[in-house]
């Protein structure tokens, strides 16, 4: 079946420090791939995606690279801040699969200023 | 641009009452998807709904069910509530079926007394 497992959180970085949140999947499609992440009291916000392998998706100084060879997405930003702090939710699609998405379980970050 | 919007922000509802629970998409936006987040158990899709129709559905009971109106706006309705159906539920809009992914609403926190 298709899957997404994410590293546990919560995670607690310093202000401008870098930040990983890893994510693989497991699909029996051809999936596309997305980023949420949802701010406390909040719905979730798309963060980014990428539809293909080796497309990479980035925004607001976070970027996640789509690498099939090691059916992986992970998250990435250079250096967060404390506005950063919220839950990051990696998912993805397998269009004409039932139009719905699969989450993982999502990764709290924390970030102290 | 209007988000995707939900009605009522928050509810509480007693044991074995009905919870009916609104969602208005996108402008332009044809499908329509519930979630339910449990505390502790992430994200979980529960109806998707394309063009007035019930297209796909998740791992839930009957008592579960909603429809889409003309105007693509959806309802959710839950009977026989019960403690565990305590969550936020929330909305997601999409067009092309959720191929670039959803839009989410802020959702709404049912509580059941």
């Amino acid at each position: 079946g298709n899957s997404v497992t994410q590293m546990e959180g919560p995670v607690t970085l310093s202000e401008e420090a870098f930040l990983t949140i890893n994510c693989t999947y497991t699909a029996t499609g051809y999936p596309s791939l997305f980023w949420y992440v949802q701010y406390p009291g909040e719905g979730l916000q798309l963060l980014l995606k990428a539809t293909k392998a080796d497309d990479k998706g980035s925004n607001k100084g976070f970027e996640a690279t789509y690498r099939k060879e090691t059916t992986s997405f992970h998250l990435e930003k250079g250096s967060v801040q404390v506005s950063d702090s919220a839950v990051y939710f990696c998912a993805l699609m397998i269009y004409n699969q039932g139009g719905k998405l699969i989450f993982g379980q999502g990764t709290e970050l924390s970030v102290k200023p | 641009e209007a988000g995707v919007t939900q009605s009522p922000t928050h509810l509480i509802k007693t044991r074995g009452q009905q919870a009916t629970l609104r969602c208005s998409p996108i402008s332009g936006h044809t499908s329509v998807y519930w979630y339910q987040q449990a505390l502790g158990l992430g994200l979980q899709f529960l109806l998707w709904y394309d063009e007035g129709e019930e297209r796909n559905r998740g791992n839930f009971p009957p008592r579960f069910s909603g429809r889409q109106f003309p105007n693509y706006s959806s309802e959710l309705n839950v009977n026989a509530l019960e403690l565990e159906d305590s969550a936020l539920y929330l909305c997601a809009s999409s067009n092309e079926q959720g191929r670039h992914g959803y839009t989410f609403g802020s959702g709404t926190r049912l509580t059941v007394v």
